[in-house]
């Protein structure tokens, strides 16, 4: 079965940086891409941007635009986001998930808490 | 960017009601829509796709409807599995997509 295995909580300060892995299981890793979406208090979830495992092309919300590089890696089936210049309304989880038209599976959250 | 609106914010029903939750869009989706359903502390869950098909091992008391701005989730009998925040989301307008504030469904 599909499963996306995310990378542990997070507590970073304003201005740095995070980095969140997800290893993924039980498909090919290239047949399809990944959407990161993160989840914050109160709010609805918010997709930030696609890429594709077979090629590396990216999508990024303009929002994020220069603060976030999705990446994956073929060997290990893993993808990964980071995202930089954190600020306090960062706060959120993040979930990695596959697909994008439509999303079919999630990651279980990253929880990242940006505080001084 | 297509803003989705869900109404209500909380609804709440008693086991064996139906549950109608209602999803609206800014501009035309078409059937590019799907409902997740959401509990704490796991992995959102993909029920619905395409407006109304619903995804492998879904059970048949889910169904969904609508196209174009207007759309619908139906859960005909709640079961005590079903209490749960339900975010609708559009895949329509690529590369921005987006999803609502969400549904949560609680026991009355």
């Amino acid at each position: 079965q599909v499963q996306l295995v995310q990378s542990g909580p997070e507590v970073k300060k304003p201005g740095a940086s995070v980095r969140v892995s997800c290893k993924a299981s039980g498909y090919t890793f290239t047949s399809d891409g990944f959407s990161w979406v993160r989840l914050a208090p109160g709010q609805g979830p918010e997709w930030m941007g696609w890429i594709s495992a077979y090629n590396g092309n990216t999508n990024y919300v303009q929002k994020f635009q220069g603060r976030v590089t999705m990446t994956t890696d073929t060997p290990t089936s893993t993808a990964y986001m980071e995202l930089r210049s954190l600020r306090s309304d960062d706060t959120a989880v993040y979930y990695c998930t596959r697909g994008a038209r439509p999303i079919d599976y999630w990651g279980q959250g990253t929880l990242v808490t940006v505080s001084s | 960017e297509i803003v989705m609106t869900q109404s209500p914010a909380t609804l709440s029903v008693p086991p064996g009601e139906r549950a109608t939750l209602s999803c609206r869009a800014s501009q035309s989706v078409s059937t590019n829509l799907a409902w997740y359903q959401h509990k704490p502390g796991q992995a959102p869950r993909l029920l619905i796709h395409g407006a109304s098909t619903r995804a492998t091992g879904v059970p048949d008391r889910f169904s969904g409807s609508g196209s174009g701005t207007e759309f619908t989730l139906t859960i005909s009998s709640l079961q005590s599995e079903d209490f749960a925040v339900y975010y609708c989301h559009q895949y329509n307008n690529w590369p921005a997509l987006t999803f609502g504030g969400g549904t949560k469904v609680e026991i009355k």
